[in-house]
């Protein structure tokens, strides 16, 4: 039972380069969220989704994102880096009604 | 509005003591009340949970106090130990809707010293 997988787990772009953060789940959940963490602000939410073709923006959306194509996947894409960019990237996904199964992250660095 | 205020940012606690960590929330719809718990290197993991309809949740030594008319609620690990050093944070959702997204606290590191 793998949960929620994400890759990679570590990269490092470059300004203006473009990346997608990829995450999957096989709980079949509906709902799946994307959240950055910098240090001392919590998790912040960047989009979400609440099932397969159904995508939202949630608190910080700018200069990402995203597609829901299936219940199992919901890839992030960062398409012009920016310094800005530079954090934890948690993926998450849920039942409805239930608790938050979290990814193990991605970390990324922008330079 | 949808802000939840966590405190305090850091924590040092001695083996066998309470650590006690608070949370604010301003917005009067939310209605589930979370915490995780996450180790360096991994995910937030979630640790216990309440609803607003009881004023405290106990599991084992984890125990969420829950204060509806001043909005705060926190989280009291009794008899602390080493292995509870990890990130808290405290979180709420609006979860009569049909998904919850969860607003962030913005953490507390506890550490434990034996």
């Amino acid at each position: 039972n793998a949960g929620v997988t994400q890759t990679p787990k570590f990269r490092i772009l470059k300004i203006g380069q473009s990346m997608t953060l990829q995450c999957t789940q096989d709980m079949n959940h509906n709902y799946m969220y994307w959240y950055r963490q910098d240090p001392g602000m919590g998790l912040k939410l960047i989009y979400y989704s609440v099932g397969a073709g159904i995508t939202d923006k949630g608190e910080v959306p700018n200069g990402y994102n995203v597609s829901r194509s299936t219940t199992e996947d919901f890839p992030l894409r960062l398409e012009l880096a920016a310094p800005s960019q530079t954090s934890v990237y948690f993926c998450a996904s849920s039942s409805a009604g239930g608790g938050y199964t979290f990814g193990s992250g991605t970390r990324l660095t922008v330079v | 509005q949808q802000q939840v205020k966590q405190s305090p940012q850091s924590l040092i606690v001695q083996k066998g003591g309470i650590s006690i960590i608070n949370c604010a929330y301003e917005n009067t719809a939310f209605d589930y009340f979370p915490w995780y718990q996450q180790f360096p290197g991994k995910g937030p993991a979630l640790l216990i949970a309440i609803r607003p309809d009881v004023s405290e949740k106990k599991e084992g030594r984890f125990t969420i106090s829950f204060n509806k008319s001043a909005k705060q609620f926190s989280l009291h690990i009794m008899d602390s130990q080493p292995g509870d050093s990890a990130t808290y944070f405290c979180a709420a959702s609006i979860k009569g809707t049909s998904y919850g997204k969860l607003t962030f606290g913005q953490g507390t590191i506890l550490t434990v010293h034996p």
